[in-house]
């Protein structure tokens, strides 16, 4: 089966300009996750959504950042502005459920900020 | 809130040697347990999970990890490593409820010299 997509892969932007994100998780997956990942760290939850809702938002920062999934299959993560302090791997990942055990990781996005 | 601590931020060893790689936990109720592996340029995979009974788990490629639950730890272990090891491995926790989330460790990174 075809894996978690993310696009684009690599991204450099100077601070305070916007970017965005895009992930198309495994078909029939209705879990799907937004992870940051900076450098010499794990992988940290942003948000997670349960088809179109919103299950879990309370890491990501709201100020700035922004995500939706609005028909329940692809998902788009946004942030604006930009900081430095935001350059990091964006991780998606996605799940049949929440109950089932295990989460399928795309490639992320390397996102530099200038 | 949870917590993940990984002991060794980086692990060098001979091929042939064995390895343990120590994961301690913080969370006051039931949990799952997880050992992901990122190869280099590839995806974060499952590596092996506890979810329930027997603690000592085994994943692939050989791998093992034992869920000591008086000591809040999930060690993963591999009585001979390969070169084809070399990567970075993290320990994950998730609240062993629908919504819960999975918190990461910062990893340790794995050189098995040839």
């Amino acid at each position: 089966e075809a894996g978690v997509a993310q696009s684009p892969r690599y991204k450099i932007i100077e601070k305070r300009q916007s970017v965005a994100f895009w992930c198309n998780p495994i078909s029939g997956h209705a879990t799907l996750y937004w992870y940051q990942q900076i450098l010499g760290q794990g992988p940290k939850l942003l948000i997670q959504f349960q088809n179109n809702g919103v299950v879990d938002d309370s890491q990501l920062p709201k100020d700035r950042f922004s995500a939706e999934r609005l028909k329940g299959v692809d998902s788009t993560l946004k942030i604006q502005p930009a900081k430095l302090e935001d350059s990091a791997v964006y991780l998606c990942a996605s799940k049949v459920a929440p109950d089932m055990e295990t989460q399928y990781f795309g490639p992320g996005t390397r996102l530099l900020v200038l | 809130a949870q917590s993940v601590s990984q002991h060794n931020h980086h692990v060098i060893l001979s091929e042939a040697a064995s390895l343990e790689l120590g994961c301690n936990y913080s969370y006051g109720g039931t949990v799952n347990l997880f050992w992901y592996v990122q190869y280099p340029g590839q995806h974060l995979q499952l590596l092996l999970k506890y979810f329930s009974g027997d603690p000592l788990v085994k994943g692939i490629k050989g791998f093992e990890a034992e869920f000591i639950k008086s000591k809040f730890s999930f060690n993963l272990r591999k009585p001979s490593v390969q070169w084809s090891d070399t990567a970075e491995y993290f320990c994950a926790v998730k609240a062993n409820t629908n919504a819960g989330k999975s918190t990461f460790g910062d990893g340790t990174t794995l050189t098995v010299k040839p």
